[in-house]
């Protein structure tokens, strides 16, 4: 069974440029979830989506962040435009049910690796 | 509110050894999980173990097992016999029930294995 898969893998932009990211979950996972992990620190939930629609996005800095999920399926985060605090590995997870589960197991792709100069 | 603490940043392993990795958390839900994710390298984060709140037993996937105490609010991961490859970040999580849904990320601690 294929994994979770995200591209680029890095990415280094110039502050206030906009960057994008891609995230195709597993096969067949209701809801999808982007983090935001800087460097020392655990993974940051920034955006939850079940099927194409959002249930939290609490923590998204909505002036510079968006994402979508169309169909149901793969998603991108964008950053416009990008700081230098933005720096930082982004990871895209996926899971089977809802997420509304205290068992719903997350499966994550190998991230993206923003460097903003 | 949730939060999980993971007191050790770093730790040392001869291999072939066992390891425990501390892991306390603290919430009011009755109902939760919690999960041992490995993160390479690499940058993936890889699922290792999950325990239910709920669980009797102790959880256990291979050279893995989660000590859970709920009393103490703990679940540490031990590793046995420890290989080189298991040097890496290792991350205890947790989902709560309710309406904050997210997993909480502990900071982690930093595995390194000896030859």
């Amino acid at each position: 069974e294929a994994g979770v898969a995200q591209s680029p893998r890095y990415k280094i932009i110039e502050k206030r440029q906009s960057v994008a990211f891609w995230c195709n979950p597993i096969s067949g996972h209701a809801t999808l979830y982007w983090y935001q992990q800087i460097l020392g620190q655990g993974p940051k939930l920034l955006i939850q989506f079940q099927n194409n629609g959002v249930v939290d996005d609490s923590q998204l800095p909505k002036d510079r962040f968006s994402a979508e999920r169309l169909k149901g399926v793969d998603s991108t985060l964008k950053i416009q435009p990008a700081k230098l605090e933005d720096s930082a590995v982004y990871l895209c997870a996926s899971s089977l049910r809802s997420g509304d589960r205290v068992t719903d197991t997350q499966y994550f792709g190998p991230g993206t690796r923003l460097t903003v100069l | 509110a949730q939060k999980i603490t993971q007191t050790q940043p770093g730790m040392f392993v001869q291999e072939k050894e066992a390891v425990t990795l501390d892991c306390t958390y603290d919430t009011s839900d009755q109902s939760y999980g919690l999960f041992w994710y490995k993160q390479p390298s690499s940058g993936e984060m890889i699922f290792l173990i999950y325990q239910g709140s709920y669980d009797e037993q102790n959880a256990t996937e291979g050279r893995y097992s989660l000590n859970f105490q709920k009393a103490r609010k703990s679940a540490n991961l031990v590793i046995s016999a420890s290989q080189l490859g298991d040097s890496a970040m290792y991350f205890c999580a947790m989902r709560h029930s309710g309406s904050a849904r997210q997993l909480t990320f502990g900071s982690g601690t930093q595995l390194t294995v000896l030859p």
